[in-house]
């Protein structure tokens, strides 16, 4: 079963422009990843947040987690063509040695 | 470049056949993951090695079997394939796991058609 679910689906923005994803999640969890995906290609970790963290930064990239709502959201500033990929959550139960389970994605697009 | 090799890049095989995936993880790595995405299912976890030893299972087939070698290296086995198992397939690694899961760094994956 799919314990973070990504939304919008897809979302198409001009460059320039900020965009925002946003996660759902089903149980308690140590930490939220969001990894970025090329057409084709391997995923590549983005940021990582605990779940004792709200908000972090990287470059470009804002995380929020808000644990009471089971949610994050993940938004790129000033977002540029290369920017264009799917963009995955990834959420670990907080039970053991889970592994991670992500969702099914949102396919960002950057025209130029 | 993430540091974790698999080979082939590309397979196509027909329905009935094996065929075997091989995955090399970063340097250091103990753990090793395997993962299937398809266009309808997005990313399905199959099944975690740690040091050799199986950690955890997903939703891995009876007909889909994998090890880790003592070198850390991984395989699987995908048999009696059918259409359906036509899907990118990854393989990821990380350090171990501490009681939660870290960073998973994933392979370039392999391609296989199922004709």
């Amino acid at each position: 079963s799919q314990q973070g679910e990504e939304d919008p689906q897809a979302l198409s923005i001009q460059e320039g422009e900020n965009a925002t994803m946003n996660c759902s999640y089903k149980t308690s969890i140590n930490n939220l990843q969001w990894y970025r995906q090329n057409s084709g290609r391997g995923l590549v970790h983005l940021i990582l947040i605990r779940s004792n963290e709200r908000e972090k930064h990287s470059g470009r990239l804002r995380v929020t987690l808000d644990t009471s709502k089971k949610s994050s959201s993940l938004l790129i500033t000033a977002s540029r063509a290369a920017d264009t990929a799917s963009y995955f959550c990834a959420t670990d139960a907080n039970s053991g040695n889970t592994p991670l389970v992500f969702g099914k994605g949102t396919r960002l697009s950057v025209i130029a | 470049d993430s540091g974790v090799t698999q080979t082939p890049k590309h397979l196509i095989t027909a329905t009935g056949q094996r065929v075997t995936l091989r995955c090399s993880p970063r340097s250091g790595d103990l753990s090793v993951y395997w993962y299937q995405q398809s266009l309808d299912q997005g990313l399905q976890f199959l099944i975690q090695y740690y040091n050799g030893e199986e950690r955890a299972k997903g939703n891995i087939l009876e007909r889909f079997s994998a090890q880790q070698f003592p070198d850390l290296h991984s395989e699987l086995n995908l048999s009696s394939l059918e259409l359906g198992d036509s899907a990118l397939y990854f393989c990821a690694s990380s350090q171990p796991p501490t009681g939660e899961q870290e960073t998973q760094y994933f392979g370039p994956g392999t391609r296989l058609l199922v004709l």
